[in-house]
Formats: structure tokens, C-alpha cells, sequence
């Protein structure tokens, strides 16, 4: 158990539904992250927070995507207007005192 | 050019062979390394960090080449059980700690 609960774990949509998951890290650590990983591919980068403060947002989040850490403790990651290229795999991260970064089982999403 | 390169694979190897998985890593800065694991469907799980030592756990030893920026793994006596995709990945750290992974790996382990 690496202490990251995901929700929900499968999201079925039509495209240009809006879609929000959420990411719980069961408990407090300053920094959680969101990765997205597609097919065949590995998990990519996407946005981070420190506490409450979202501090870097890769190019790959897009104006539909949109991701909120209030009281720095759970997360959400909210997409709108989804398109089909927004099926993947999201992954929500913690790390604790190392380097090291703990994945929850993530949100599978995919768009009709 | 990826910013971590992995053969992809698959490796398909029988129980108790040695594999050696290879990653090479093209910014220079980057300061962390680890082998992470990935089954089917699942989440990546941490199977080790690299050190420029080199570090063992097990039956699996990594390796780090600042030098040539590479970085290796090797599963010695494989087992059914490793069959996976492993992902070779790296961070520049510097206060947070963003992943920068590789496509993968995929090993089989047949009986």
C-alpha cells in the first residue's frame, strides 16, 4: 500500500464531457504530483504542488485541464470539454522524505 | 530526441536466465535515478534507486554512468514473477522532485 488512494478508478466519457478525479494522499506530505500515462508510453509529468500551491504545470496541460490542492490535502484534476486524445492513464503521486515518489493506482480514463 | 531512451523490448527469457536492461538519459543535470517497475494495468512501483556506486538489492543490481549518462539493471535468475515493464527514470531534483520517465521495457519470463 503505497498510501495514495485515486478516484474514480475507471471513467468511461463522451467526448466533450467534463470529467474531475481525485487523488487522496491517506496522509499529509507537502508535495503530490499528476502524471498522465498513454498507451505503451511512460507516465508523464503534468502538474505539482507544494502544500496548497500549484508550482510548475507542465505544456501538456492545456487550458481544458485544470487541477486545485485546497487545504493541501486531497487533490482534483478536472478536465473539460474532454476529447479523445485525453484517454490515459492519470496518476497522482506523493513523495515522502527521500527522492523517492509513490504512485496511487490511478484513473483510467477513456473518451468516446 | 527523448529525454530517456529504453529499448523497449520484449526481452523474452526463460526462468532463471540473466537479463540486463539498458537507459540512456540526455540532460546532463539530472541528479536522481531508479528502476521503477510497472505491471499490466497497475501503477508504477519503486524497485530501486541508482547510486554512481552502484547498488544492489537482491537478485537486481543497478548501475549509473554519469559519464556516458546510462544506466543499467540487471535481474539475475529470473523468475515468472519479473515479468513486467520496467521503467528506467530520472529527475533533476532541486527542490521538488518531477519524474522524467522512460517508454519502458518489457520483459517475459517463461517457465
Amino acid at each position: 500500500d503505497t498510501g495514495v488512494s485515486q478516484n474514480p478508478r475507471h471513467k468511461i466519457t463522451k467526448r466533450g464531457q467534463n470529467v474531475t478525479f481525485r487523488c487522496d494522499p491517506i496522509s499529509e506530505h507537502n508535495r503530490l504530483y499528476w502524471y498522465r500515462q498513454t498507451l505503451g508510453q511512460g507516465p508523464e509529468f503534468l502538474t505539482y504542488f507544494q502544500n496548497e500551491a500549484q508550482l510548475e504545470k507542465s505544456r501538456l496541460l492545456s487550458d481544458r485541464f485544470s487541477a486545485e490542492r485546497p487545504k493541501g490535502s486531497f487533490s482534483t484534476l478536472e478536465i473539460q470539454r474532454t476529447e479523445q486524445g485525453d484517454s490515459a492513464m492519470y496518476l497522482c503521486a506523493k513523495d515522502r522524505l527521500t527522492d523517492t515518489q509513490y504512485f496511487g493506482p490511478g484513473t483510467r480514463l477513456t473518451v468516446l | 530526441r527523448k529525454e530517456v531512451e529504453q529499448d523497449p523490448g520484449p526481452f523474452n527469457v526463460p526462468e532463471g536466465a540473466t537479463v540486463a536492461f539498458n537507459c540512456t538519459y540526455s540532460n546532463s543535470a539530472s541528479q536522481s535515478f531508479f528502476w521503477y517497475r510497472q505491471d499490466c494495468r497497475k501503477e508504477p512501483k519503486l524497485l530501486m534507486s541508482v547510486y554512481s556506486s552502484g547498488n544492489e538489492d537482491g537478485r537486481f543490481t543497478a548501475q549509473l554512468n554519469r559519464a556516458s549518462q546510462y544506466i543499467s539493471l540487471l535481474i539475475r535468475d529470473s523468475k515468472l514473477s519479473d515479468s513486467a515493464t520496467y521503467l528506467c527514470v530520472v529527475s533533476l531534483s532541486g527542490g521538488y522532485n518531477k519524474l522524467i520517465f522512460g517508454a519502458g521495457t518489457r520483459l517475459a519470463v517463461h517457465p
